[in-house]
């Protein structure tokens, strides 16, 4: 069980380059969330999606956009590269009971990301 | 709206000692809070989690919280510091946002484990 997996680990891009994050889960899990890591400020989140078919808004949307392709992908796109998006980026997901509410969330192992 | 603060950005303790890390909380429904761990190079992984069951909460790898409604506060302990627990600790809180909830973190806590 493999649980939440991204690609790529490790990227470099210049000014201005696209590139899109990969974000796979395993567990059936109706929500997925992105977020970013930057030092001192805990982790952001940039986009989620409740269940397929949706997408969401988080707190720092700005310069990226999302695909949930399917229950199991939720993908980031950078447009445009901007050396402010030199992050940490994980990818998260989690259960959603009878109620409507979110369970514990599980992250993948990240991918890190350089903006020249 | 919900919200977390971490008090300490790095706490440094020996080998053996007491482990405290500090988490205030901020929400005027009754809060659910997490810890999480992550390990150098890692995605984050569950600690523990409070949802109004019991105030003392027991996680994996020996530690525990306690929920104080009186002092806002869900503070991270364990009685002994272990090498292996050399890691970067976040609280959070679930935020409720028309009928989804997602969480929101703190800034993180530092540990750094010394023989």
């Amino acid at each position: 069980n493999a649980g939440v997996t991204q690609t790529p680990k490790f990227q470099v891009l210049k000014t201005g380059q696209s590139m899109t994050l990969q974000c796979a889960q395993d567990m059936n899990h109706n929500s997925m969330y992105w977020y970013r890591q930057d030092p001192g400020m805990g982790l952001r989140l940039i986009y989620y999606s409740a269940s397929e078919g949706t997408t969401d808004k988080g707190e720092v949307p700005n310069g990226y956009n999302v695909s949930r392709l399917n229950k199991r992908e939720f993908s980031l796109r950078l447009e445009s590269a901007a050396p402010s998006q030199t992050s940490v980026y994980f990818c998260a997901s989690s259960a959603r009971d009878s109620w409507g509410t979110t369970d514990t969330q599980y992250f993948g192992p990240g991918t890190r990301l350089t903006v020249l | 709206a919900q919200s977390v603060t971490q008090l300490g950005s790095h706490v440094s303790v020996s080998e053996g000692a007491l482990v405290l890390l500090r988490c205030n909380y901020s929400s005027s429904v009754p809060p659910y809070l997490f810890w999480y761990v992550q390990y150098p190079n890692q995605g984050l992984q569950l600690l523990l989690k409070y949802t109004s069951a019991a105030t003392l909460v027991k996680g994996i790898n020996g530690f525990e919280a306690e929920f104080k409604k009186s002092e806002t506060s869900f503070h991270l302990t364990k009685p002994s510091a272990h090498m292996s627990d050399a890691a970067e600790y976040f609280c959070a809180v679930r935020r409720m946002n028309t009928g989804f909830q997602k969480l929101v973190f703190g800034t993180g806590t530092r540990l750094l484990v010394s023989p």
